[in-house]
């Protein structure tokens, strides 16, 4: 099974809201991934959680708030965006390791107004 | 220098041929490379990972990895219109971190 799984599927907020994404994997995977999608480019690291630890922030503005609660579970709150922040934003894990093969979520549209 | 690279796109291939797709990367203390396929609006899917040089082989679908040259290759053999997508590489760096090139749009025209 590889599945991981994201919560919502779609997510419409404007720039005052707070919000939250969820992600979900019971693979028994020890690094968990935040990644940003843009239309027509490829997805672009924001942050690597390993072993429960932030392991890499891409230089990624505070209003994006990553969480690892547990090794299951991976959050991205969400606070003051932009209409720049639009994008499909994408979850992964992955065995840690030298082969680090990374399965993705479905992921969430987000769209600020 | 941008650290993986694609052949651009768009590919047209026929239904049943061959669609190859390329891919150089410049970290030479990279280990691990990866394709995948990502259908509009969707989120990438893993189709072949290879880590040691030569050929690997899934159904109809052809790793090829030179480390010396810096390069990594996909074979899509027997092309179906259901294989129109854009194909990304990804390779795994020295520094830890995996680095997605630009994709490859295919198009495989009945």
């Amino acid at each position: 099974d590889t599945e991981v799984t994201q919560t919502p599927k779609h997510l419409v907020m404007g720039m005052t809201n707070k919000k939250s994404l969820k992600c979900e994997q019971h693979m028994g995977h020890r690094a968990m991934y935040w990644y940003k999608q843009k239309a027509k480019k490829p997805p672009e690291l924001m942050f690597v959680y390993s072993y429960e630890k932030l392991s890499i922030n891409e230089s990624v503005p505070s209003r994006f708030s990553p969480e690892c609660p547990n090794s299951s579970l991976l959050n991205l709150h969400l606070h003051a965006l932009q209409p720049e922040d639009s994008a499909l934003y994408l979850c992964a894990s992955s065995q840690k390791g030298e082969r680090d093969t990374q399965y993705f979520g479905p992921g969430t549209r987000l769209t600020v107004l | 220098q941008k650290e993986v690279e694609q052949n651009s796109g768009p590919l047209s291939v026929p239904e049943g041929a061959i669609a190859s797709l390329n891919c150089t990367y410049s970290d030479r203390g990279s280990q691990s490379f990866f394709w995948y396929r990502q259908y509009s609006g969707k989120s990438p899917e893993l189709i072949m990972f290879i880590y040691s040089n030569g050929d690997k082989e899934d159904g109809r679908f052809t790793a090829q990895l030179n480390k010396a040259s810096q390069y990594v290759s996909l074979l899509i053999r027997d092309s179906q219109p259901s294989d129109s997508a854009t194909y990304l590489c990804a390779v795994k760096t020295s520094y830890d971190k995996v680095i997605f090139g630009p994709g490859t749009s295919l198009s495989v025209i009945p």
